[in-house]
């Protein structure tokens, strides 16, 4: 079983469509967990780091389940601009060495 | 502020050859990684440096890779020889204290 784990995709939704990914992982030590957006022949740009509580940023909102070892990323109103592969890292505390998932690729249509 | 920078962004090299990835972090940042990114794969960590001390290096596939940081600002990797299976995009990443990442725009790097 892989570390990370993410549904490949692609995602395909209209305009204006809610959208939710989800990330599992495997090990139960990970302490920090986070999404990165990576357009075509882009480097992985951070999107938002997930809280314990949960947080929100705009039409962005990430959700972290320690008892089932999932995080999931909700993308409300979803715009053209929106398309691109979001990848899930997961960080074990006490150190700096990231878990990647392979990405879910999201594609916004018109 | 300048980000990450890599040389080159893309190499095409013949299979033996030595190839030599370069990276420079951001000011200021502690914290230096190198990844590979493939489609099979995807993005993982070969090895990362801490005020220039290599911490983990277990990603690094074996022995024909080899990183280094001379210093705070300069890293880098280099393969040799060469390999087809080589071919990906390498990422240098770097990180203050805090966690948050930033990446640089990579090499593309293609071994005949």
């Amino acid at each position: 079983r892989k570390e990370v784990e993410q549904d490949p995709g692609p995602f395909n939704v209209p305009e204006g469509a809610t959208v939710a990914f989800n990330c599992t992982y495997s090990n139960s030590a990970s302490q920090s967990f986070f999404w990165y957006r990576q357009d075509c022949r882009k480097e992985p740009k951070l999107l938002m780091s997930v809280y314990s509580s949960g947080n929100e940023d705009g039409r962005f909102t990430a959700q972290l389940n320690r008892a089932s070892q999932y995080i999931s990323l909700l993308i409300r109103d979803s715009k053209l601009s929106d398309s691109a592969t979001y990848l899930c890292a997961v960080k074990d505390a006490g150190t700096y060495k990231y878990i990647f998932g392979t990405g879910t690729r999201l594609k916004v249509l018109a | 502020d300048a980000g990450v920078i890599q040389s080159p962004r893309h190499e095409v090299t013949e299979m033996g050859q030595e190839v030599t990835l370069r990276c420079k972090p951001i000011s200021g940042h502690d914290y230096l990684f190198w990844y590979r990114q493939t489609m099979m794969r995807g993005l993982e960590l070969l090895i990362y440096f801490n005020n220039n001390v290599p911490i983990d290096d277990s990603g690094m596939p074996e022995d024909r890779f080899s990183a280094k940081m001379p210093n705070a600002s300069f890293s880098t990797l280099k393969i040799q020889p060469s390999e087809p299976r080589d071919s990906a995009v390498y990422f240098c990443a770097s990180s203050p204290v805090q966690e948050t990442q930033y990446f640089g725009p990579g090499t593309r790097l293609l071994v005949l």
